[in-house]
């Protein structure tokens, strides 16, 4: 099993471009979510989905869409990047458990720079 | 509001030197607690998933035990390998998305 997959490893834009970072894993997994990491900060959660076809806001979701068709793959889009959306953006699936806590895993991650 | 908080923001030890990292927390209802390993340029690794209070759990030189208001991270004998950043979270009532994630305690094991 690859886990979870990101791409592109970095990426740099300037203010106003848009862009998607794709997230796919190939475990069957039934929640999917997108965070951000800032120094100094945890790790914030912008979409989740709990399945395809639904998804939902999490933390910080201004400035992103999502969309989930498959199970596997996870799109974040960055509909016009500004500088604040400079950070690292780690996507993650988890197994649904009936107590509904839920270990995540994580992709190595998509580092954005925003000009 | 939910709360993590994690001590030290930094560790330095000696290989062979046992410490304990600290995960305080506040949160109404709390479901699981998560430790994660995270080494540089890297996501997070799932570590451990604690669940009530008494609660423990080992793998290798790493053990996690739960308080009702913190959790901690012990390391005996550390090697150098175990430098990396330790992040804590915890998941509360109220559904899938109510994970909170603390800043990281970054460990460094020197030789």
């Amino acid at each position: 099993n690859a886990g979870v997959t990101q791409t592109p490893k970095f990426q740099v834009l300037k203010t106003g471009q848009s862009m998607t970072l794709q997230c796919a894993q190939d475990m069957n997994h039934e929640y999917m979510s997108w965070y951000r990491q800032d120094p100094g900060m945890g790790l914030r959660l912008i979409h989740y989905s709990v399945g395809a076809g639904i998804t939902d806001q999490g933390e910080v979701p201004n400035g992103y869409n999502v969309s989930r068709s498959t199970t596997e793959d996870f799109p974040l889009r960055l509909l016009s990047a500004a500088p604040s959306q400079t950070s690292v953006y780690f996507c993650a699936s988890s197994r649904r458990r009936l107590a509904g806590v839920k270990e995540q895993f994580f992709g190595p991650g998509t580092r954005l720079t925003v000009l | 509001e939910d709360q993590v908080t994690q001590s030290p923001e930094a560790l330095r030890l000696q290989e062979g030197e046992s410490s304990s990292l600290n995960c305080s927390y506040t949160v109404s209802g709390l479901r699981g607690l998560f430790w994660y390993r995270q080494d540089p340029g890297k996501g997070p690794e799932f570590l451990f998933t604690l669940y009530s209070a008494g609660e423990e759990k080992e793998k290798e030189r790493l053990k996690a035990t739960l308080t009702k208001k913190e959790s901690f991270l012990h390391i005996t004998a550390p090697k150098p390998e175990d430098s990396a950043t330790y992040l804590c979270a915890v998941q509360a009532d109220g559904g899938y998305q109510k994970v909170t994630f603390g800043t990281g305690t970054k460990l460094q094991v020197i030789p």
